[in-house]
């Protein structure tokens, strides 16, 4: 199937423990933030959102977390699991949340072992 | 399966044939994003659509792309005398604009490859 992101930043965790994933964003203007996994093969999965005014939003095992001041964001998995194992984009948009293009970070591959 | 097809799943062109692919949205969404995406890198913005209208064209969508949505429903995306730069991951989106939920939801996405 389709390989995606051959020569990306990995994390490597192990089952069960929690990964954080980093990512820089470059527009100081970008009031909206995506989460998106990729596995092989297959478009960008939604994981979560968050707002400009929000500094963290959590769901059913992650976390997302915003610093404007620094800007950087960052996601939080907890338990990671095998089937977590993908590459993780971050994106930013710089329109009013979310109708404008998105704009993707280099990504981060996360391979999860036993 | 996020509710966007994308067809053809993969297509193998020579150089300087037109190739054109189809994007069928979730039904009740407004708005139709393509990105292209290539080994190693995130997706890179094309066009958008609200409806029917283009609202946006990236740079990197030379006079070889065009995109249509006539109706307001599915999309397509035409590449004219393509190039092997062209090979890449071509990946439609769609959102909505109403009911405060603005995620872009992706298709599986298009692989072309020029050879």
């Amino acid at each position: 199937g389709e390989s995606v992101g051959l020569h990306l930043p990995t994390l490597s965790v192990q089952e069960g423990d929690n990964s954080i994933i980093n990512c820089a964003y470059s527009n100081s203007a970008s009031d909206y933030f995506i989460w998106y996994k990729q596995e092989s093969g297959k478009g960008p999965q939604f994981i979560i959102d968050i707002r400009s005014n929000m500094d963290k939003r959590q769901g059913q095992r992650v976390t997302v977390l915003l610093n404007k001041t620094v800007k950087h964001l960052s996601l939080q998995i907890a338990a990671t699991q095998p089937g977590d194992s993908a590459v993780y984009f971050c994106a930013e948009s710089g329109g009013h949340y979310n109708t404008d293009k998105l704009i993707f970070g280099t990504g981060t591959r996360l391979q999860v072992f036993p | 399966d996020t509710g966007v097809s994308q067809d053809p799943r993969h297509k193998i062109t020579k150089r300087g044939q037109n190739v054109t692919f189809r994007c069928d949205p979730i039904s009740e969404h407004n708005r139709l994003y393509w990105y292209r995406q290539t080994l190693g890198q995130g997706p890179e913005f094309l066009t958008y659509f609200q409806n029917e209208a283009q609202l946006e064209k990236s740079r990197l969508l030379s006079d070889r792309f065009s995109a249509e949505r006539p109706k307001g429903s599915f999309s397509t995306l035409e590449i004219q005398r393509t190039e092997q730069g062209d090979s890449a991951m071509y990946l439609c989106a769609s959102s909505s604009t109403s009911g405060g939920a603005y995620e872009q939801f992706f298709g599986p996405g298009t692989r072309l490859t020029v050879l």
